[in-house]
């Protein structure tokens, strides 16, 4: 069957520190990938996608590129901010049936002034 | 923008009793979800719906039943709350077909409490 594994936090940093936050997956055929966050209080949106081998998704300064011989889509950001306090969600979906995706349990990531 | 609306930010009910969880979307999506969000566990999917009066059980149905009974709405029904239901619950909705079909957008959670 399909999983996410993704990195265990809290993920602390400084403001404008570079942040990368691991995912790796497994899945049967082609599947499409994702980043969504979660800001305090909130449900999940979606942060940037990728749908095929090589594809970079972005959004917001952030970027994950989709790397089929690692299977990983890592999320990076050059500098990150206060306000990117959130949970991330790595996500993978594959095509046929209803889309149900499969989710990694979550990466909080924590900034400090 | 798609919007996903939730009845309730929060709700505190005793055990036994029977809740409703309501979950409606305007921009008539086919598929809708119920998901549970517990700390450590990430998402775990409950229900989903991809047509009305239509539901396949997701990865953790029992205690919960769904209802769907219009394309926009979609009820999560605890029948007898239990204090291990105590969690955040999420609904979503897709599109069926064209871009976009695989992406998920989600209402703002119902933080419940079971007493």
């Amino acid at each position: 069957g399909n999983s996410v594994t993704q990195m265990e936090g809290p993920v602390t940093l400084s403001e404008e520190a570079f942040l990368t936050i691991n995912c790796t997956y497994t899945a049967t055929g082609y599947p499409s990938l994702f980043w969504y966050v979660q800001y305090p209080g909130e449900g999940l949106q979606l942060l940037l996608k990728a749908t095929k081998a090589d594809d970079k998704g972005s959004n917001k300064g952030f970027e994950a590129t989709y790397r089929k011989e690692t299977t990983s889509f890592h999320l990076e950001k050059g500098s990150v901010q206060v306000s990117d306090s959130a949970v991330y969600f790595c996500a993978l979906s594959t095509t046929g049936g209803s889309y149900i995706p499969t989710f990694g349990r979550g990466t909080s990531l924590i900034v400090h002034p | 923008d798609v919007k996903v609306t939730q009845s309730s930010r929060y709700l505190v009910k005793r055990t036994g009793e029977k809740v409703f969880l309501e979950c409606v979307q305007d921009m008539d999506h086919e598929n809708m979800f119920w998901y549970r969000q517990d700390p450590g566990l990430g998402l775990r999917l409950i229900y989903f719906s991809y047509d009305v009066k239509m539901k396949e059980k997701g990865d953790i149905p029992e205690g919960y039943s769904v209802s769907r009974e219009k394309k926009e709405r979609f009820s999560l029904i605890l029948e007898s709350a239990s204090t291990n239901q105590t969690s955040m619950y999420l609904c979503a909705s897709t599109r069926t077909g064209g871009e976009g079909t695989d992406t998920q957008y989600f209402g703002p959670g119902t933080r419940l409490t079971v007493l």
